[in-house]
């Protein structure tokens, strides 16, 4: 089964740069993409984007110019960058596989635990 | 805002059956895959619907989804007090260029 975690800072100054990490155990993160979900505090949830295990990644448009996904294939993780942050991006950010097989949809089968992030001074 | 909407809560008895709509567009469900979510109060959301009807090993025939048109529904019969989640559905927007989730729905057991 496969398991994810995520790790960072849970405090973020404003203007300044969230960076979380994805660990992906008992599965490899090859052959998958990969995505990082937020959701703000009793609030719904926001797709960010998503990596593929070769680099390519797909972006949410409304975010695309703040985000960075970045995939480390040897130490089986991968990371997401939110920069210029504002109270608004604090939300609990959960990392998780996307599954998308040969004609057939987008599903997120496996999910991290999730990671409350605050933006504040 | 979300581009798919959900009925913000519904509620029945144990034992008995509840839907819960998901209503988009032409530009996502209407030509997308839609896939469901269970997230059970201060856990992460769990995949219990994929590709409009299948579900992933381990989930309950209880569980059902469906769709028509520019509508998905999920359908959870033999309600259990365990069943109390927030749920949502979720599918890409060939429009916006991004996947989307639903506004989501509380389901409470009375």
């Amino acid at each position: 089964q496969v398991q994810l975690q995520e790790s960072g800072p849970g405090l973020v100054n404003p203007s300044e740069t969230l960076s979380l990490t994805c660990a992906v155990s008992a599965g490899s993160i090859n052959n998958y993409y990969w995505t990082w979900i937020r959701q703000p505090p009793g609030k719904g949830l926001e797709w960010i984007g998503c990596i593929y295990y070769s680099g390519s990644t797909i972006y949410n448009p409304s975010l695309k110019s703040r985000v960075t996904i970045s995939v480390d294939t040897s130490q089986n993780q991968f990371s997401l960058k939110l920069s210029s942050v504002t109270a608004a991006d604090t939300a609990v950010y959960y990392c998780a596989r996307l599954s998308h097989p040969n004609n057939s949809g987008w599903f997120f089968d496996y999910w991290g635990q999730g990671a409350l992030v605050t933006v504040s001074s | 805002q979300s581009v798919l909407t959900q009925p913000p809560s519904v509620s029945a008895a144990p034992g008995q059956k509840v839907t819960i709509s998901c209503s988009g567009s032409s530009s996502n469900i209407g030509n997308n895959y839609v896939s469901w979510y269970q997230q059970l109060p201060r856990t992460a959301p769990k995949l219990l619907i994929y590709d409009n009807n299948k579900r992933p090993s381990g989930i309950p025939d209880r569980f059902s989804g469906s769709k028509s048109g520019t509508s998905a529904t999920l359908g959870i019969t033999g309600l259990q007090t365990g069943d109390e989640a927030d749920y949502y559905c979720g599918t890409w927007d060939i429009s916006l260029s991004a996947y989307v989730f639903g506004t989501g729905t509380n389901v409470t057991v009375l």
